[in-house]
């Protein structure tokens, strides 16, 4: 079974103080990791995938395949990084995807 | 393009009653999901469609049915609704390509409350 585990539900941070959200997986095979953002009062949005390796609104990630970890990380967290933040795993076919709990980042002036 | 559109957005249900949760794309997506997300819970897979004509069970399938007669449509019926189905319903779509792709495009989210 594909677990996503988020341990902390909730951040807070100064502005620009690093961040970093944690993420763990659990798959046997190998996994698609995602990180899904989800504004306030605004639809959950894809942020980054592993598989670009890309830096989207500066934050990263990167999968540590022996950790098993897709950690986001931004160097310096802005007030409008504010959201709740959710890791999620596609395992295998039909792109289902599993969610981990979420974290709710709260950057504060 | 409106992207995924869900109605209504918010609604209160009575115990035992059923209703209808709507959802449709108009990106010509093949795959459609339904999740439910509850607080400190992220969302759950309910049901999930891979075509017209073809749906298969989620994570948390129970009181719920769906159909999917269209590419555009994916309705999600609550039977005898109950308090534990209290939660925010996500419609989500994707239309599958090569590794990497397969972002999920959300709809605003169905806000019930079963009283």
């Amino acid at each position: 079974a594909q677990r996503v585990t988020q341990p902390e539900k909730l951040l807070s941070v100064f502005k620009g103080a690093p961040v970093e959200l944690k993420c763990n997986y659990s798959y046997s095979g190998s996994p698609e990791l995602f990180w899904y953002v989800q504004y306030s009062r605004q639809r959950l949005q894809l942020l980054l995938r592993h598989i670009s390796r890309e830096s989207i609104k500066g934050f990263t990630a990167d999968l540590n395949k022996g950790e098993t970890s897709f950690h986001l990380k931004k160097p310096f967290a802005q007030e409008e990084d504010s959201a709740m933040y959710y890791c999620a795993l596609s395992g295998g076919s039909n792109y289902k995807l599993t969610f981990g709990k979420g974290t709710l980042l709260t950057v504060n002036p | 393009n409106a992207g995924v559109t869900q109605t209504p957005k918010f609604h209160i249900l009575k115990i035992g009653q059923s209703m209808t949760l709507q959802c449709t794309q108009d990106m010509n997506h093949n795959y459609m999901y339904w999740y439910r997300q509850d607080p400190g819970m992220g969302l759950k897979l309910i049901y999930y469609s891979v075509g017209a004509g073809i749906t298969d069970k989620g994570e948390v399938p129970n009181g719920y049915n769906v159909s999917r007669s269209t590419t555009e449509d994916f309705p999600l019926r609550l039977e005898l609704a109950a308090p534990s189905q209290t939660s925010v319903y996500f419609c989500a779509s994707v239309q599958p390509g090569g590794l990497g792709t397969g972002e999920l495009f959300f709809g605003e989210g169905s806000r019930l409350t079963v009283l």
